[in-house]
């Protein structure tokens, strides 16, 4: 029972247009959410959070969105770069603990 | 921001062997470290939370006898992987909590069973 989805394994963007990655989750009960970027053979690292009681997050060129009702979060890069071309996961945050999309592939086109 | 090591960053053992990984926060100190796996192309998949001071808690599905944890101090959360084989190599990575709800990770342990 996937709790976390993400739904497109890859995106390819042009550099400088915007980057959009969505994640879908089921349980009502998170109440926390966090992006990632991953690179092969590297731990995650932490891009950027929201709390469930906001709608928008805003930090440099990554925003994340909310949508409770829909239990739909999205992250936006904008503009992209070709550093940014990594592997995105979400995780949800619930009891303490994280579980993690299947990951996004994201690839900058120079 | 918050550092997270591990050791070793690969290893290669025999089949039959025991090895230990080890987390350590650098500049913070973590009552609560967390271990996950990950298969190649798949998700981060949470074993068990390592609480200092006290027993992991293991997730459904993982042997507690053979992915043996200790979290020592609270900066230190040790994994010992018993008796591998080769099914059990993996990418294993460790994370704390830093703040409020963020968790910070490790750089991953590459272990390959032969």
């Amino acid at each position: 029972d996937q709790q976390v989805k993400q739904n497109s394994p890859s995106l390819s963007v042009q550099e400088g247009r915007i980057s959009i990655l969505n994640c879908d989750y089921t349980n009502s009960m998170f109440d926390y959410f966090l992006w990632y970027k991953k690179y092969p053979a590297e731990g995650p690292t932490f891009l950027i959070s929201i709390s469930s009681i906001k709608d928008k997050n805003e930090d440099g060129r990554f925003t994340v969105f909310l949508n409770k009702s829909a239990k739909h979060l999205s992250l936006h890069i904008v503009p992209s770069q070709p550093g940014d071309s990594a592997v995105y996961f979400c995780a949800a945050s619930g009891y303490g603990k994280l579980t993690f999309g299947t990951g996004t592939r994201l690839t900058i086109i120079p | 921001g918050a550092v997270v090591s591990q050791h070793p960053s690969w290893v290669i053992c025999k089949s039959g062997t025991s090895v230990k990984i080890e987390c350590r926060s650098l500049d913070f100190q973590a009552t609560t470290m967390f271990w996950y796996r990950q298969f190649p192309k798949q998700s981060l998949m949470l074993m068990a939370t390592s609480n200092e001071g006290s027993k992991a808690t293991y997730e459904q599905g993982v042997e507690k006898d053979k992915f043996l944890i200790n979290h020592a101090s609270l900066t230190l959360s040790t994994l010992t992987v018993t008796s591998a084989h080769p099914e059990d190599s993996s990418f294993y990575i460790c994370s704390a909590i830093w703040g409020t709800d963020t968790q910070y990770f490790g750089p991953g342990t590459r272990l390959t069973v032969l």
